[in-house]
């Protein structure tokens, strides 16, 4: 089983503050997801990131590969509360049976108080 | 863009009975779509993969006769729940892939067995 560490867990912050989560596994993806989940609801996808290194702007929101693609970061600036639901991270790997099949961390809670 | 819908969106049983949920790529093609299922504040856990045309293949500890998927088209795979009990209850979520590995997930379905 290839387990992806998500931290943190839950982030309570200012309006107006930077934050960052952390996505790290010991194995090597194909390439990595961020989704983005509001409760009652399915995870949209945010990005996909595939190039060791690589980096992805999307607005205030900055995404980023490790160079051995086995991490990857999430980092927004001046956080609004309009950004405030669950942040998932997944690993892209191909199965057996030649299909890409995603591996979840367990998510990060974010508040954002006005 | 890619819209995948799921229905019905909620669903409430009694126990024993049998509860069928579709899903549905409504601007694409998808050889291969996925079924999830999410406990309240956990982080998505992968139940089967969904091929057009051929057997599920379901992850260790899922019972393909208690989870029967049916792929019948490019469009469309369902998932019943057979002899549903409250252990059931769940937040179960589909998602179909893209080409190149992306993929976009439907709203989820919400199932209640009383």
């Amino acid at each position: 089983t290839q387990l992806l560490e998500q931290s943190p867990q839950f982030l309570s912050i200012q309006e107006g503050e930077n934050l960052t989560v952390y996505c790290n596994s010991s194995s090597v993806f194909s390439s990595l997801q961020w989704y983005r989940q509001e409760p009652g609801e399915g995870p949209v996808l945010l990005v996909t990131v595939v190039t060791g290194g690589e980096v992805k702007k999307l607005k205030r929101l900055t995404f980023q590969f490790g160079d051995a693609r086995k991490d990857s970061s999430l980092h927004i600036t001046a956080a609004q509360p309009g950004d405030t639901g669950l942040y998932l991270c997944a690993g892209a790997r191909i199965s057996g049976a030649g299909s890409y099949q995603l591996t979840f961390g367990k998510g990060t809670k974010l508040s954002v108080i006005p | 863009g890619a819209v995948v819908s799921q229905h019905p969106s909620r669903v409430i049983c009694k126990s024993g009975t049998s509860v069928k949920i579709e899903c549905r790529s409504l601007d694409f093609q998808a050889t291969t779509m996925f079924w999830y299922r999410q406990f309240p504040k956990q982080s998505l856990m992968l139940m089967a993969t969904s091929n057009e045309g051929s057997k599920a293949t379901y992850e260790q500890g899922v019972e393909k006769d208690k989870f029967l998927i049916n792929h019948a088209s490019l469009t469309l795979s369902t998932l019943t729940v057979t002899s549903a009990h409250p252990e059931d209850s769940s937040f179960y979520i589909c998602s179909a892939m893209k080409r190149g590995g992306e993929q976009f997930f439907g709203p989820g379905t919400r199932l209640t067995v009383l």
